[in-house]
């Protein structure tokens, strides 16, 4: 079957920590997976992509790790700002398939 | 920077009435995505589509469900019979060449049936 989900429900984290979200993904011909960030009353917004060639890929303050062995996702945020404090989902693309699966979502708490 | 606009943001029917979500992609995107999220739940998709028809559908988009693309900018959910279950946020999403590419989703609809 498809689906995404994640280990942690909540993550409650210190202002210039570093956060690690993690992600389990169970269809393994996905070939495409996303990060999303979602605040209170708003639509997901992107925050970083990586194809299934790829082990890794930065951004600015956000890194996305896959491990396809073992059909993992994460994301690690650097020097969290309370500006993170969201909700984020990890979704994949299963290849051949016009569609997004999105995972359960992580709250990620900033305290300052 | 372009953006995918929706509208209304917020709409309450009466359960059995039809309601017809609008939302504008970015203007050079290809393919265009409706999703759901219930209160508190992840984000479903509904339905994809590409070149003036339907690509992909989930179980959720049956009968009561169509969409459409009326002229070059919007792109139209309509629930035909609504259910109190229908009750969801519902986000229009565009991408530019295929799936494979950053999917941009509008800000949502709260869809509240009674």
């Amino acid at each position: 079957g498809e689906s995404v989900g994640l280990h942690l429900p909540t993550l409650s984290v210190q202002e210039g920590d570093n956060s690690i979200i993690n992600c389990a993904y169970s269809n393994s011909a996905s070939d495409y997976f996303i990060w999303y960030k979602q605040e209170s009353g708003k639509g997901p917004q992107f925050i970083i992509d990586i194809r299934s060639n790829m082990d890794k890929r930065q951004g600015q303050r956000v890194t996305v790790l896959l491990n396809k062995t073992v059909k993992h996702l994460s994301l690690q945020i650097a020097a969290t700002q309370p500006g993170d404090s969201a909700v984020y989902f990890c979704a994949e693309n299963p290849a051949g398939f016009q569609k997004l699966v999105f995972g359960t979502g992580t709250r990620l708490l900033v305290s300052p | 920077e372009p953006e995918v606009t929706q509208t209304p943001s917020h709409q309450v029917t009466q359960m059995g009435q039809e309601v017809i979500l609008r939302c504008v992609p970015i203007s050079n995107h290809l393919y265009f995505y409706w999703y759901r999220q219930i209160l508190g739940q992840k984000v479903e998709f509904l339905v994809s589509f590409y070149n003036n028809e339907i690509s992909e559908k989930s179980e959720i988009f049956d009968d009561q469900f169509s969409v459409e693309r009326p002229d070059g900018s919007n792109f139209t959910l309509k629930i035909r019979s609504t259910k109190l279950e229908d009750s969801a946020m519902y986000f229009c999403a565009s991408s530019g060449e295929d799936m494979n590419t950053e999917a941009f989703f509008g800000q949502g609809t709260r869809l509240t049936v009674v």
